[in-house]
């Protein structure tokens, strides 16, 4: 099946770090991912969708450029987390789709915990 | 009014119950719609995909209601290992972009 690799799986740095996370889907193209967060006990919240080629996405309230998304290439998509705080500490995922199976579920990344000191 | 909601939960049942899982979402032209379940601090997975005639897969039964909005999962015959959040998804704005994930409602399976 269709699988979505997502790393670091956890990174604890002290505050005003730049964290770098990527998501790579291994064995499809994928032309839009999402990146997702997570706080404790608190549903999925979408905070950007990353498009190949072009610009991201982003949602209301999500700031640009504090989370930074590259989508270089049709099975590469970063995010990187500039200056980070301990408010940004949460559960961040990753999803792709087939970019030839549009109306199929997304897969999912396993996450990346981060934990702002 | 949120995209999508969910019961609220938690729901506590011994094994062997049946519980039922109640969503409804708000934009009509709504595509395609799953269950997810995410156990503890990992990612969600896919459980079932949810089609207009129900679907049965082994244990679990998901029905949908366009004309309500609505979809539901019931699982007969709980186990242990069922026990997880339980997510129902919405695709977003247009057809074959972004889901919309409920809130998600906790289900604990007790011996």
């Amino acid at each position: 099946g269709a699988v979505v690799s997502q790393h670091p799986s956890r990174v604890i740095c002290k505050s005003g770090t730049s964290v770098k996370i990527e998501c790579r889907s291994l064995d499809f193209q994928a032309t839009t991912m999402f990146w997702y967060r997570q706080f404790p006990k608190q549903s999925l919240m979408l905070m950007a969708t990353s498009n190949e080629g072009s610009k991201a996405t982003y949602e209301q309230g999500v700031e640009k450029d504090k989370f930074l998304i590259n989508h270089a290439s049709l099975t590469l998509s970063t995010l990187t987390v500039t200056s980070a705080h301990p408010e940004d500490s949460s559960f961040y995922i990753c999803s792709a789709r087939d970019r030839t199976a549009l109306d199929q579920p997304q897969h999912f990344g396993d996450g990346t915990r981060l934990s702002i000191l | 009014r949120k995209e999508v909601e969910q019961d609220p939960g938690p729901f506590n049942v011994p094994e062997g119950a049946t519980v039922a899982f109640n969503c409804t979402y708000s934009n009509s032209a709504s595509q395609s719609f799953f269950w997810y379940r995410q156990d503890c601090r990992k990612e969600p997975k896919l459980l079932m995909s949810v089609y207009s005639s129900g679907n049965e897969d082994g244990r679990f039964t998901a029905q949908l209601n366009r004309a309500s909005q609505y979809i539901s999962l019931l699982i007969r015959d709980s186990k242990l290992s069922d026990s997880a959040t339980y997510l129902c998804v919405v695709n977003g704005r247009n057809y074959g972009q972004n889901f919309v994930f409920g809130p998600g409602t906790r289900l604990s399976v007790l011996p």
